[in-house]
């Protein structure tokens, strides 16, 4: 069975510039999930949706971010303008249900320089 | 803020040799979740407690939750090499409410061969 996939696996552009993220959840999965990794602030929560539905987006660290899902099988995370200090791993996960275990893809690598 | 606290930050140990780690967290729960995450990878689900039970089996994994004392542990026995990771504890309830999880930073675990 597929994972989630998300791409790209890594992302290395300039300030300023528009960026994003895709993800394709598990088929079947009602919830799905962005995440930014850092050394710092570890893993936080940005965003989630259930049924394509965003739910809490309370994570969400400035207008600048956006997340959209405009079907059951795709979801995108768009940085714009991007920053250096967005610079982060950023993982997408999914679940059956919302307290459930979830899975994840295995990240993108976003560089700003 | 984070809601699950691992500890130790860092552990060695020799092939052989059980790992033991942490998790403390602040307020009520629905279940905890113990999840691994290799370099450069994603994070995979290992094993998920509900806060009714106080203890659970998985292969060489143990977990058991004390509720009243708002602590986890996880014991991974008879380490391997391949062991070698970075594992996280995450809680669904509480101040997260009940569909999301909030993970700590993680015990970085390396297994000597």
């Amino acid at each position: 069975d597929a994972g989630v996939i998300q791409s790209p696996r890594h992302e290395v552009t300039e300030m300023g510039q528009e960026v994003t993220l895709r993800c394709k959840p598990i088929s079947g999965h009602d919830y799905l999930f962005w995440y930014r990794q850092t050394m710092m602030r570890g893993l936080e929560l940005l965003i989630y949706f259930n049924n394509n539905v965003p739910i809490d987006d309370s994570g969400m660290p400035e207008d600048r971010f956006s997340a959209k899902m405009p079907n059951a099988s795709f979801s995108t995370l768009k940085i714009q303008p991007s920053e250096p200090r967005d610079s982060a791993v950023y993982f997408c996960a999914s679940s059956s249900l919302g307290n459930q275990p979830q899975h994840f893809g295995d990240g993108t690598r976003l560089s700003i320089l | 803020s984070q809601q699950g606290e691992e500890d130790p930050q860092a552990l060695s140990i020799q092939e052989g040799e059980n790992a033991t780690m942490n998790c403390s967290y602040k307020t009520s729960i629905n279940n905890l979740q113990w999840y691994r995450q290799n370099s450069g990878r994603g994070l995979v689900h290992l094993i998920l407690i509900r806060s009714n039970e106080r203890e659970k089996h998985s292969g060489r994994l143990r977990v058991t939750l004390d509720t009243s004392k708002k602590s986890s542990s996880l014991l991974i026995t008879a380490s391997r090499a391949a062991d070698t990771a970075s594992y996280f504890c995450a809680t669904n309830g509480g101040q997260g409410g009940s569909e999301k999880l909030v993970f700590g930073k993680g015990t970085k675990l390396t297994v000597n061969p």
